[in-house]
């Protein structure tokens, strides 16, 4: 199957910070989505973004199918923010995630 | 938008019983349902592809006989973890997509809630 890595896997910042976390994964993609897990396990969808830019709030993301990575930002971070990232990536109706990328906003 | 409605979101159960997990899409249909399995601090793992009105595909290593997986209609998914065990306690996550959102695969996966499986 496809292959999804997430970096950096570990994130700390500052209330108001700024952050990107990356995605990239190993075949072209007919679907990319971000998520972000809250400490229950709900997955929040953020981003249906197989291809092209968004935004939404502080958040934006970016995929550039071509060269196979996408990009999640996030500016003016918030405690609230935290938690774990996800990206996930799918291929004719096999759809994989990446490992995650834990964040932690300190106040 | 299109809700995924999964339940329980939460059960415990003793070794050897066997617990069934729904996921229902509420306002959508969806002819393709995927089941995932996540450890605590570990990503999703998927575990099988269910299609309405026949057999579930599933994962290497996934046991289809523990693991019973029943798509009888285009609402509702089923996930029976048969003769369970205290390896299997996880977090499992269904998910589905709109089959009126246009092309075949073009549209994005809504998940549930997920259900928090805990076997003693």
């Amino acid at each position: 199957g496809i292959q999804v890595e997430q970096s950096p896997p570990d994130l700390i910042l500052q209330e108001g910070a700024n952050s990107t976390l990356r995605c990239n994964f190993s075949d072209s993609v007919n679907n990319l989505q971000w998520f972000h897990q809250n400490p229950w396990g709900q997955l929040i969808n953020l981003f249906y973004i197989p291809s092209g830019t968004k935004q939404n709030g502080r958040l934006s993301a970016t995929t550039v199918a071509t060269e196979r990575y996408s990009l999640l930002y996030i500016s003016s971070s918030q405690t609230t923010d935290s938690g774990v990232y996800f990206c996930a990536v799918e291929r004719l109706n096999d759809m994989r995630f990446g490992a995650g990328t834990r964040l932690t906003v300190k106040p | 938008g299109a809700v995924v409605s999964q339940h329980p979101s939460r059960v415990i159960c003793k070794s050897g019983t066997s617990v069934k997990i729904e996921c229902r899409s509420l306002d959508f249909q969806a002819t393709t349902m995927f089941w995932y399995r996540q450890f605590p601090k570990q990503s999703l793992m998927l575990m099988a592809t269910s299609n309405e009105g026949s057999k579930a595909t599933y994962e290497q290593g996934v046991e289809k006989d523990k693991f019973l997986i029943n798509h009888a209609s285009l609402t509702l998914s089923t996930l029976t973890v048969t003769s369970a065990h205290p390896e299997d306690s996880s977090f499992y996550i269904c998910s589905a997509r709109d089959r009126g959102q246009g092309a075949p695969y073009n549209s994005p996966l809504h998940f549930g809630n997920g259900t928090r499986l805990t076997v003693t």
